[in-house]
């Protein structure tokens, strides 16, 4: 099956500090990733989807330049958080829509997870 | 409003016994719904999903899952658990709008299996 990656796994900064995570694509071009965070036993948010060559689109109450989300090429995206405070700290989570993995009509491409990375901001 | 709730956050059962983890949505349009597992620190792993078809969806780990699109459920069952199925398993909802693929997690169930 498709596989995505992340880097690093984990990471702890100082407050004030930029952190990037990596999300790549390992064996299949994706045109579209998607970013999500998630805290301490709650669920994945949706933070932004990331399209190859174009802006990210946000999702409501998420800051655009706290979140700085760049997809460079088809297989990479990257998350970077400027001045990271330690309400950042969460375990982010990418995906990867691989569209050789199309069922069910063409609204439908399979999400392949990332292993997530964990953010830890002092 | 378009939602999808695991009422349950926990489920504690005992190995070998039969195990159901509930999920309802709430939907103006078509849906597609997934089961996804989550072990500690790790991302997600699909364990099964219903795109059409029918009903009766039968995913990796013996667990399977019946779309009731008369009472918008999506409920994951598995007739025997074993210690390794202690995990956090999540419902999600791709809604069919034409945009891009979304999907809309529900707050997750800790399934807790014990000797």
């Amino acid at each position: 099956g498709a596989v995505v990656s992340q880097h690093p796994s984990r990471v702890i900064c100082k407050s004030g500090t930029s952190v990037k995570i990596e999300c790549r694509s390992l064996d299949f071009q994706a045109t579209t990733m998607f970013w999500y965070r998630q805290f301490p036993k709650q669920s994945l948010m949706l933070m932004a989807t990331s399209n190859e060559g174009s802006k990210a689109t946000y999702e409501q109450g998420v800051e655009k330049d706290k979140f700085l989300i760049n997809h460079a090429s088809l297989t990479l995206s990257t998350l970077t958080v400027t001045s990271a405070h330690p309400e950042d700290s969460s375990f982010y989570i990418c995906s990867a829509i691989d569209p050789g993995s199309s069922g069910g009509g063409s609204s439908y491409n399979e999400q392949f997870f990332g292993p997530g990375t964990r953010l830890t901001v002092l | 409003a378009q939602s999808v709730t695991q009422l349950d956050s926990q489920v504690p059962v005992f190995e070998e016994a039969p195990v159901e983890l509930r999920c309802n949505y709430s939907s103006s349009v078509s849906v597609y719904l997934f089961w996804y597992v989550q072990y500690p620190n790790q991302g997600l792993q699909l364990l099964l999903k219903y795109l059409s078809g029918s009903t009766l969806v039968k995913g990796i780990n013996g667990f399977e899952a019946e779309f009731n699109k008369s009472q918008t459920s999506f409920h994951l069952r598995k007739p025997s658990v074993h210690i390794s199925d202690t995990a956090e398993y999540f419902c999600a909802v791709q809604f069919i709008t034409g945009t891009a693929s979304k999907l809309t997690f529900g707050t997750g169930t800790r399934l807790q299996v014990t000797l």
